[in-house]
């Protein structure tokens, strides 16, 4: 099993440019999540699914878009990318909630 | 609302001596508690986890917590440092919501 794979690890992009990451898991998980993780403050959760078709915001969703069209891609669009947006950026897969979560290893995004 | 606090910021032992760091958590009713270590430039990796069965949870790697819903404390404990164990450490928290709330996160440095 691969896990939870994301690409790309590294992405530099200009202020309003748009891209997405993408995340996968092949452990056939219903539960997926993306977070940010900035200095000082931990890991921040931006939208989750539930399943396939289901997605919701979590904690800092403005300026992110997601969908989940499979049980095994869930990515994160950025609608137009601002310098507030630099961060490396984390995807995760469980089971259910209070199941461990799996951690792709991370994308780290910088907006000029 | 639930929250997560992680009372130190930056920890530092000497190799072979014990491991505290301590983490207060914040819900209405029992969570389910999670630690996860991440090792720089890495995704995170789940230590241990409580969810609602004995107290003393063993880890892996020789970590252990302990469960003391009297204080609302989760602290994660190590009889010995190795310098393998310097990483940054997350206590979390899910709750009813589905969703996981991230303790800041608790920096361990190894001293020789």
């Amino acid at each position: 099993n691969a896990g939870v794979t994301q690409t790309p690890k590294f992405q530099v992009l200009k202020t309003g440019q748009s891209m997405t990451l993408q995340c996968a898991q092949d452990m056939n998980h219903e539960y997926m999540s993306w977070y940010r993780q900035d200095p000082g403050m931990g890991l921040r959760l931006i939208h989750y699914s539930v399943g396939a078709g289901i997605t919701d915001q979590g904690e800092v969703p403005n300026g992110y878009n997601v969908s989940r069209s499979t049980t095994e891609d869930f990515p994160l669009r950025l609608l137009s990318a601002a310098p507030s947006q630099t961060s490396v950026y984390f995807c995760a897969s469980s089971r259910d909630r209070s199941y461990e979560q799996y951690f792709g290893p991370g994308t780290r995004l910088t907006v000029t | 609302a639930q929250s997560v606090t992680q009372l130190d910021s930056h920890v530092s032992v000497s190799e072979g001596t014990p491991v505290l760091l301590r983490c207060n958590y914040s819900s209405s009713y029992s969570p389910s508690l999670f630690w996860y270590v991440q090792h720089p430039n890495k995704g995170l990796q789940l230590l241990l986890k409580y969810t609602s069965a004995a107290t003393l949870v063993k880890g892996i790697n020789g970590f252990e917590a302990e469960f003391k819903k009297s204080e609302t404390s989760f602290h994660l404990t190590k009889p010995s440092a190795h310098m393998s164990d310097a990483a940054e450490y997350f206590c979390v928290s899910s709750g009813s919501a589905r969703q996981l709330t991230f303790g800041s996160g608790t920096q361990l440095t190894v001293l020789p």
